[in-house]
């Protein structure tokens, strides 16, 4: 079983939906919470960053946390045919980007 | 404004050839790291250095050699490839640990093909 664990999808949904994008995870050493965006055949960027339990809005997007849990979720809201892309989640036990752990990717569809 | 910079884009090997995966980059990052990207496996790391003259295993490191004799570039040799190594791979680097987010910087990655 891997460290962390992302449905793949693929997930497709109608412009100006809600979408959820989850991911579970088994180390409860793991601090540092990260989503990624990856664009088709273009490296991924970070999209969010959050430290420990809690939420973390950034425009449309918002990052949750639930460490009791082991869960994490992405949630963008009004979503746009540009938010179409695959979404990775990362991890880490320590602050900073040393040998992050990835989830496998939600490849999302935005319709118009 | 170049960041990180992997050739080949793509690249096809015969089973047993030995090639070179190259990476640099001009942020003057300390971290850096070698990615492999699979379908249904995600990014998982294979090697990285945290500075010049230093590197560690990843997740996945058998079958890859890498060193840093400069700060900015970071080359992964595959010694002799084999079917399983066909993927996409990723360099990416990053600020020190201390006081950073987690954000690599990701090259566009290169694509590998083993016959």
């Amino acid at each position: 079983q891997k460290e962390v664990e992302q449905d793949p999808g693929p997930l497709s949904v109608p412009e100006g939906a809600i979408v959820s994008l989850n991911c579970t995870y088994s180390n409860s050493a793991f601090q540092y919470f990260m989503w990624y965006r990856q664009y088709s055949r273009k490296g991924p960027e970070l999209l969010m960053y959050t430290y420990s339990s809690g939420n973390k809005e950034d425009g449309r997007f918002t990052a949750q946390v639930d460490k009791s849990s082991k869960y994490i979720s992405l949630f963008i809201r009004d979503s746009q045919p540009s938010d179409s892309a695959t979404y990775l989640c990362a991890m880490n036990e320590i602050q900073g980007a040393q040998k992050l752990v990835f989830g496998q990717g939600t490849r999302l569809t935005i319709n118009p | 404004n170049a960041g990180v910079t992997q050739t080949p884009k793509f690249q096809v090997l015969k089973t047993g050839q030995s090639m070179t995966l190259q990476c640099a980059q001009d942020m003057n990052h300390e971290y850096m790291s070698w990615y492999r990207q699979d379908p249904g496996m995600g990014l998982r790391l294979i090697h990285y250095s945290v500075g010049a003259g230093i590197t560690d295993q990843g997740e996945v490191p058998n079958g890859y050699n890498v060193s840093r004799s400069t700060t900015e570039d970071f080359p992964l040799r595959l010694l002799s490839a084999a079917p399983s190594q066909t993927s996409v791979y990723f360099c990416a680097s990053s600020y020190p640990a201390s006081g950073r987010s987690g954000e690599l910087f990701f090259g566009e990655g290169s694509r590998l093909t083993v016959l």
